[in-house]
């Protein structure tokens, strides 16, 4: 059955340090996505891949969030330095271009004290 | 600007009480509306896709339809598995990016 998975699930961190989130995309899909969701802004893009070249990354705040996909199985959100505001859920998502559906993680659960 | 408006924000039905829930969306080239589910503590599940007025997808309980300003997602005699929160999402021309509606927290009381 395949999925993608999201390490950690849950994280819970001072303001100030980095957070470094990782998420393994289904074999074969070639867009991968990072989502963020509060229950007031909803689901927002952060950031997407295709074939592991960033395409959009206008959703990021840019002086402290990073994303990256070092090889095609594996694409990492960093936050340094973190705040609290950065509290969140953060979905990662993997697609094929043809096909647009997307197929989302279980979310890494971010809280920034 | 491109915007995806849901409504109700939160609907309670009894068991087998059908319903819809709205989605209506103003965008620049729709390529395609997508509708997913989300349970508690879980990621976003596909559901559809739609594409084009006039399309109508059905899985189950579920029919989404489309019209060339809002889709619908009708749900017939429900169950209460079926409580979720139901997000839609549009595709607009020259882009991948999904943007997403702020959902409909569905409850079904047994």
């Amino acid at each position: 059955d395949a999925r993608v998975t999201q390490t950690p699930r849950h994280k819970v961190t001072e303001m100030g340090q980095e957070v470094t989130m990782r998420c393994q995309p289904i074999l074969g899909h070639n867009t991968v996505f990072w989502y963020r969701q509060t229950m007031m802004q909803g689901l927002e893009l952060l950031a997407y891949f295709r074939n592991r070249a960033p395409l959009d990354d206008s959703g990021m705040p840019k002086d402290r969030f990073s994303a990256e996909m070092p090889d095609a199985t594996l694409a990492t959100l960093k936050i340094q330095p973190s705040e609290p505001r950065d509290s969140a859920v953060y979905f990662c998502a993997s697609g094929l271009v043809r096909v647009r559906e997307q197929f989302f993680g279980p979310g890494t659960r971010l809280t920034v004290l | 600007e491109d915007q995806v408006t849901q409504s109700p924000e939160a609907l309670r039905l009894q068991e087998g009480e059908s319903s819809s829930l709205n989605c209506s969306y103003t965008v620049s080239g729709l390529r395609g509306l997508f509708w997913y589910r989300q349970d508690p503590g879980k990621g976003p599940e596909f559901l559809f896709t739609l594409y084009s007025a006039g399309e109508e997808k059905e899985k189950e309980r579920l029919k989404a339809t489309l019209t060339k300003k809002e889709s619908f997602l009708h749900i017939t005699a429900p169950k209460p598995e079926d409580s979720a929160t139901y997000l839609c999402a549009v595709i607009i021309q020259g882009a991948q990016k999904l943007v997403f509606g702020q959902g409909t927290r569905l409850t079904i009381n047994p």
